[in-house]
């Protein structure tokens, strides 16, 4: 089955900076990579998401780069505000069901 | 709004009581998911349904069952609780197109 791992476990960024969390999965039938952002004590809920025929996708401050090669991902937030703060989740699959990553949690600074 | 709810949101068990946590949808979705997140772990597959005659066992189904008794009812059973499955668990739906899951709220789950 699929394999998704995902770095760094912990991020803290200060407020404006970027940060980049970086994904890899191993299962080349892979076509669906979504993002999912969860605030303390809420649901996850789904920030982009790219298919494997697009290399890029932007979503104002946040965007997903996508190597098919290589079998990796990476989320980028630009101009990180205090409520980027949360757990961001990577995922890869397909049609019919998507492996999660174990989670970046992210914390902006202030 | 249309939504995905959970009950119930918080549960405190004994080891080797049965217990069910169940899950309904006002999405008009046909899948829905089951999720256990453990820290440090992510969200880990325990089963998932593409309609009520269709149920299949995710990455880790051992010690779970599930019940999809309509299209927007998913139950998950514990026969036997033991305290390694303390966690929290969600149930997500998701549409034919396009793959995104939305999900409920979550059960906090305690075996002691």
């Amino acid at each position: 089955g699929e394999n998704v791992e995902q770095h760094p476990s912990t991020l803290s960024v200060q407020e404006g900076d970027s940060a980049v969390i970086k994904c890899t999965y191993s299962d080349s039938a892979s076509n669906y990579f979504p993002w999912y952002k969860q605030e303390l004590g809420k649901r996850p809920q789904l920030i982009i998401d790219i298919r494997s025929n697009v290399g890029e996708k932007k979503d104002q401050r946040i965007a997903v780069t996508l190597n098919k090669t290589a079998k990796h991902f990476s989320l980028h937030i630009t101009e990180t505000q205090p409520e980027d703060s949360a757990v961001y989740f990577c995922a890869a699959g397909g049609y019919q069901k998507v492996t999660f990553g174990t989670g970046t949690k992210l914390q902006v600074i202030p | 709004d249309a939504d995905v709810t959970q009950t119930p949101r918080n549960r405190i068990t004994k080891t080797g009581k049965r217990i069910m946590l169940e899950c309904s949808q006002t999405k008009g979705h046909d899948r829905m998911y089951w999720y256990r997140q453990d820290p440090g772990l992510g969200l880990r597959l325990i089963y998932y349904s593409f309609d009520v005659k269709d149920i299949n066992k995710g990455e880790i189904s051992d010690g779970y069952s599930v019940s999809r008794q309509a299209q927007a009812k998913f139950s998950l059973s514990l026969e036997s609780a033991i305290p390694n499955q303390t966690a929290l668990y969600f149930c997500a739906t998701s549409g034919a197109i396009p793959n995104e899951q939305f999900f409920g709220p979550g059960t906090r789950l305690t075996v002691l």
